[in-house]
């Protein structure tokens, strides 16, 4: 499977822990995005990487949240101090130097 | 600010038969582009098709066409012979060019096409 992957698909946790997400990219894209998608609405911006530099930061990144990309592979999102308005499917796309972008599957978050 | 309307929450199509799913689009940008992905039950957007601003012809993509009508700001999406396959939400999109090399996109709502057998 050459698409992009992300892991885990699903991931139950308490308020207040911290949560970490993975997402492997298309090989030779060297493009990453990542999104937050809530019941009932489309995906909303998150943040992007170009190979390792991370170049835009959305409002709705707040400081609990911190993403990375080292050596321009796979990604890791990471959220501490879990809340409940964070449950929501964390979605990634990477792509080439072209607009369209490809979405793995999803990490779908729930902070009980 | 970018903005993406889907003014159909749900759509019922009988196989088959084509349907038309509507989205308009408002931007200050002259450069952007327009995409619809398609979302399945099981969550991964899948990509279908995309159109840039200066693009003089619709995009088609197989059974899917993208009727563009730049000064209506609308980029509504054609699907020809439905099949029961096509049943998920469908997300209309706009990506904006950020000058740090990011194409981030702005989605709509959503429209949830049925197909009925």
């Amino acid at each position: 499977d050459t698409g992009v992957s992300q892991d885990p698909r699903h991931k139950i946790t308490k308020r207040g822990q911290n949560v970490t997400f993975r997402c492997d990219p298309i090989s030779e894209h060297n493009r990453l995005y990542w999104y937050r998608q809530t019941l009932g609405q489309g995906p909303e911006f998150l943040t992007y990487f170009q190979n390792e530099a991370q170049l835009e930061k959305s409002r709705l990144l707040s400081d609990r949240f911190s993403a990375e990309r080292p050596k321009g592979s796979f990604s890791t999102l990471e959220i501490q101090r879990t809340e409940q308005g964070d449950s929501a499917m964390y979605l990634c796309a990477s792509s080439l130097a072209m607009p369209e972008q490809y979405f793995g599957p999803g990490t779908r978050l729930t902070v009980t | 600010a970018q903005k993406i309307t889907q003014t159909q929450p749900g759509m019922f199509v009988q196989e088959k038969e084509a349907v038309t799913l509507d989205c308009t689009y408002d931007t200050s940008d002259p450069s952007y582009g327009l995409f619809w992905y398609k979302q399945p039950s099981s969550g991964e957007m899948i990509f279908l098709i995309y159109q840039g601003s200066y693009d003089q012809q619709n995009a088609t993509e197989g059974r899917y066409s993208l009727n563009f009508q730049k000064a209506r700001k609308s980029a509504n999406l054609v699907i020809s012979a439905s099949q029961l396959g096509d049943s998920a939400m469908y997300f209309c999109a706009m990506s904006d060019y950020s000058g740090a090399g990011s194409y981030q996109l702005t989605f709509g709502k959503g429209t949830k096409l049925s197909v009925i057998p």
